[in-house]
């Protein structure tokens, strides 16, 4: 089945203790993206990789950091959360050939405390 | 730049009737056009996509949208709304590099 997989969907930590969030494809997609989605704002766009070992970033990037090793993987990191990181984090995938429509992965709702 | 406007943050049909979802963009370039639906505690899910081939555009469950090119519009509609209808519809403007999601509309079915 053609999916995108996040790991974890749901993460409580602490602030200050680094996390990555994983995310992973199986349809050779080009494209990948990691978006937040906080009430009243919509979905922003944190990073995006147009390939392996190219990204760059979106919108909201300030707090984060990714990287793009392989085509399938586009983990995010935060080297040191903050309560105002606590949001719902969605990874997507595209490719020239779906006209850059996204398939989205599950979500991941992380708390800092 | 491009963006998006849902111009409706919520909207209450009854069931059965039929639904509106209105969404302005506007964009430099010959626009990729998504509606996207997002169930509560779920992701998101692709209704339908916008090719350039027809401006009457056919999702999944029922859902259609027509693009208007001198209306800058790309609404969502649906004839007869169903209970499992109701969630929150994203509009999507896509392209490379940049994609920019409108705020979302809330669609409330009433019984």
């Amino acid at each position: 089945e053609a999916q995108v997989t996040q790991n974890p969907r749901y993460l409580i930590t602490v602030t200050g203790k680094k996390l990555t969030v994983t995310c992973s494809q199986n349809m050779n997609h080009e494209y990948m993206s990691w978006y937040r989605q906080d009430p009243g704002l919509g979905l922003r766009q944190i990073y995006y990789s147009m390939n392996v070992e190219v990204t760059d970033k979106g919108d909201v990037p300030e707090g984060y950091k990714v990287s793009r090793k392989e085509k399938r993987n586009f983990p995010l990191i935060l080297e040191s959360p903050s309560p105002n990181q606590t949001s719902l984090y969605f990874c997507a995938s595209s490719s020239p050939g779906q006209l850059w429509g996204y398939t989205f992965g599950s979500g991941t709702r992380l708390t800092v405390v | 730049a491009q963006s998006v406007t849902q111009l409706d943050s919520h909207v209450s049909v009854s069931e059965g009737t039929p639904v509106l979802l209105r969404c302005n963009y506007s964009s430099s370039y010959s626009p990729s056009l998504f509606w996207y639906v997002q169930h509560p505690n779920k992701g998101l899910q692709l209704l339908l996509k916008y090719t350039s081939a027809a401006t009457l555009v056919k999702g999944i469950n029922g859902f259609e949208a027509e693009f208007k090119k001198s209306e800058t519009s790309f609404h969502l509609t649906k004839p007869s709304a169903h209970m499992s209808d109701a969630a929150e519809y994203f509009c999507v403007l896509g392209g490379y590099q940049k994609v920019t999601f409108g705020t979302g509309t809330k669609l409330q079915v009433i019984p």
